[in-house]
């Protein structure tokens, strides 16, 4: 089954303790992109990949960092989180072999920093 | 900058049709998505329009209006499971998979 996979589903953390958020996606899709989405907000873009080891920054990366040394795994990492970080997370992934447009979301997961 | 502004609210009946309206403004303009994301659930694709028009897919139709930086997406014969929230968004200047979001609309079908 084609497919956006994200772990943890949900995470409960505290200030300053470095976590990953997984993704993997079987798709063999070039794109690959984080958002987080807050009510109200939307979904925000904080990084985005275009291929292996291209990465670049979205609308809100700060406290974030990427890596895309594979192309089927994009993890989001933060280094020293902090309760406004506490969101719920997308990662996705698409291709211009089938659509710039069309991205395909892993199942989101929650976050709470304390 | 880029910006979308969509209602943040819009409530119908079932067997209705609802449009949800969209406009934004880019530095450049590389077309309008629509994704549809249900209580609980992830984000997933509805339609695309790159050019004026309409675009239909079953009882979902979307429009775009470039000189107008307007588009929607309409909803016919709504039914109960048509009750989430629905984005619009831009592709933006500097990466194919950069994109924009509108905060969204949040569509509830009532019997």
């Amino acid at each position: 089954e084609a497919q956006v996979t994200q772990n943890p589903r949900y995470l409960i953390t505290v200030t300053g303790k470095k976590l990953t958020v997984t993704c993997s996606q079987n798709m063999n899709h070039e794109y690959m992109s984080w958002y987080r989405q807050d009510p109200g907000l939307g979904l925000r873009q904080i990084y985005y990949s275009m291929n292996v080891e291209v990465t670049d920054k979205g609308d809100v990366p700060e406290g974030y960092k990427v890596s895309r040394k594979e192309k089927r795994n994009f993890p989001l990492i933060l280094e020293s989180p902090s309760p406004n970080q506490t969101s719920l997370y997308f990662c996705a992934s698409s291709s211009p072999q089938v659509s710039y447009n069309e991205q395909f979301f892993g199942p989101g997961t929650r976050l709470t920093v304390l | 900058g880029q910006s979308l502004e969509q209602p943040s609210e819009v409530t119908a009946v079932e067997g209705a049709i609802v449009q949800i309206n969209c406009t934004y403004q880019t530095s450049g303009f590389y077309g309008l998505s629509w994704y549809q994301q249900h209580d609980g659930g992830a984000p997933t694709f509805l339609s695309y329009n790159g050019l004026d028009g309409l675009e239909e897919t079953g009882r979902f139709s979307s429009f775009l209006s470039r000189s107008d930086s307007y588009g929607y997406l309409l909803l016919q014969e709504l039914q109960m499971k048509d009750s989430a929230s629905y984005f619009c968004a831009v592709r933006a200047p500097g990466g194919y998979n950069k994109l924009i979001f509108g905060a969204g609309t949040r569509l509830a079908v009532h019997p």
